[in-house]
């Protein structure tokens, strides 16, 4: 069954550290993957999907075939970027996205 | 752009009752997409709609159901509710494939 798992409930890390929040997926064809954030207070948003290899306020994700992963990164966090994040999977021939769980990140002063 | 627009943001149920959620899409957006989310959970598929009709159902008892209308708006029902279905109930909407989905901000569920 297709599956995608965010390891990570919450991750704390300090203002200017990396940022890594792992994604790990289930699906045996050729997945379409997605970073969707939260902030607070706001409603779910689209961050970036891999199809499109962009950075979006400095995150980037790679996805990974062999590990079957799509971690979501950026060098050096910042305040703002506090939020839930989910991983999304799209699957070939449906329409729907299967969500992880999420990561909550909280970027400490 | 007012974005995708849900009504209401919240409602209070009893065991039992029927109840209908309410969705305007993004405007240029023809597929309007239902997902449920428990708490501490990720948003969970329930079903898409395009021209009107259910292109896709998630893994939801039939007392789900909806419709959507020429405008493409849309609308869920939810019969006999159970405590189990008090969640946050999330439209999304986008073009003809998923890619890029815009979501509203929810109707919250309580079912008492």
């Amino acid at each position: 069954a297709q599956r995608v798992t965010q390891p990570e409930k919450l991750l704390s890390v300090f203002k200017g550290a990396p940022v890594e929040l792992k994604c790990n997926y289930s699906y045996s064809g050729s997945p379409e993957l997605f970073w969707y954030v939260q902030y607070s207070r706001q409603r779910l948003q689209l961050l970036l999907r891999h199809i499109s290899r962009e950075s979006i306020k400095g995150f980037t994700a790679d996805l990974n075939k062999g590990e079957t992963s799509f971690h979501l990164k950026k060098p050096f966090a910042q305040e703002e970027d506090s939020a839930m994040y989910y991983c999304a999977l799209a699957t070939s021939g449906t329409y729907k996205y299967i969500f992880g769980t999420g990561t909550r990140l909280k970027v400490l002063a | 752009d007012a974005g995708v627009t849900q009504s209401p943001t919240h409602l209070i149920k009893t065991r039992g009752q029927q109840v209908t959620l309410r969705c305007s899409p993004k405007s240029g957006h023809d597929t309007v997409s239902w997902y449920q989310q428990a708490l501490g959970q990720g948003p969970q598929f329930i079903f898409q709609y395009y021209e009107e009709e259910e292109r896709q159902r998630g893994n939801f008892p039939d007392r789900f159901s909806g419709h959507q209308f020429p405008n493409y708006s849309s609308e869920l029902n939810v019969n006999a509710l159970l405590l189990g279905d008090s969640a946050l109930y999330l439209c999304a909407s986008s073009l003809l494939n998923p890619y890029g989905y815009t979501f509203g901000s929810g109707t919250r569920l309580t079912v008492v």
